[in-house]
């Protein structure tokens, strides 16, 4: 299966400060990337749909200026947590569609970033 | 509105001991219905994609079946290697996979 790529897989910092994200789709091009985030025993929320060279969607109630998606090329996408408070920590994880954009193409995930803000 | 719904939260096996999971679903127009596999503080890794009722998909000790409401994923003699979280997604509009709470399952030796 395909390979995506997620760095930091695990982060530590201080409240007020901004965190940035990777997600790399290694061995295929990827035209739309998801972003979602995790908590503890509970199932993937999705926060955002990033497309390449365009402004990615936001779900209700995620806020766009706090998390920051850039989709810059076919092969990477950003996610930055801007001013990260406490409330903020959890587990995010990325996701490349592979595929055209028909139905039923495969989501491939990355490994998760685990983000403590202290 | 778009829902998933998996059955049982938490499975817990003997190994060798056969079981399945459920995921009813209920989507305007699927697209495609999907099974993945999470190990704990890992992404979800792909395991079947199922598209229309009637099919069915194999992969070693697990098989996924689809029906118009519901899917299942058979385990055939498990081990405890095989012991993870295990989700269901239904592929909704934009591409949007929409995830059901996931089944944890423990197999013991």
């Amino acid at each position: 299966g395909a390979v995506v790529s997620q760095h930091p897989s695990w982060v530590i910092c201080k409240s007020g400060t901004s965190v940035k994200i990777e997600c790399r789709s290694l061995d295929f091009q990827a035209t739309t990337m998801f972003w979602y985030r995790q908590f503890p025993k509970k199932s993937l929320m999705l926060m955002a749909t990033s497309n390449e060279g365009s402004k990615a969607t936001y779900e209700q109630g995620v806020e766009k200026d706090k998390f920051l998606i850039n989709h810059a090329s076919l092969t990477l996408s950003t996610l930055t947590v801007t001013s990260a408070h406490p409330e903020d920590s959890s587990f995010y994880i990325c996701s490349a569609r592979e595929g055209a954009g028909g139905g039923g193409d495969i989501q491939y995930f990355g490994a998760g970033t685990r983000l403590s803000v202290l | 509105e778009d829902q998933v719904t998996q059955s049982p939260e938490a499975l817990r096996l003997q190994e060798g001991e056969s079981s399945s999971l459920n995921c009813s679903y209920t989507v305007s127009g699927l697209r495609g219905l999907f099974w993945y596999r999470q190990d704990p503080g890992k992404g979800p890794e792909f395991l079947f994609t199922l598209y229309s009722a009637g099919e069915e998909k194999e992969k070693e000790r697990l098989k996924a079946t689809l029906t118009k409401k519901e899917s299942f994923l058979h385990i055939t003699a498990p081990k405890p290697e095989d012991s993870a979280t295990y989700l269901c997604a239904v592929q909704a509009g934009g591409g949007k996979l929409i995830f059901g709470q996931g089944t944890e399952l423990s197999v013991k030796p």
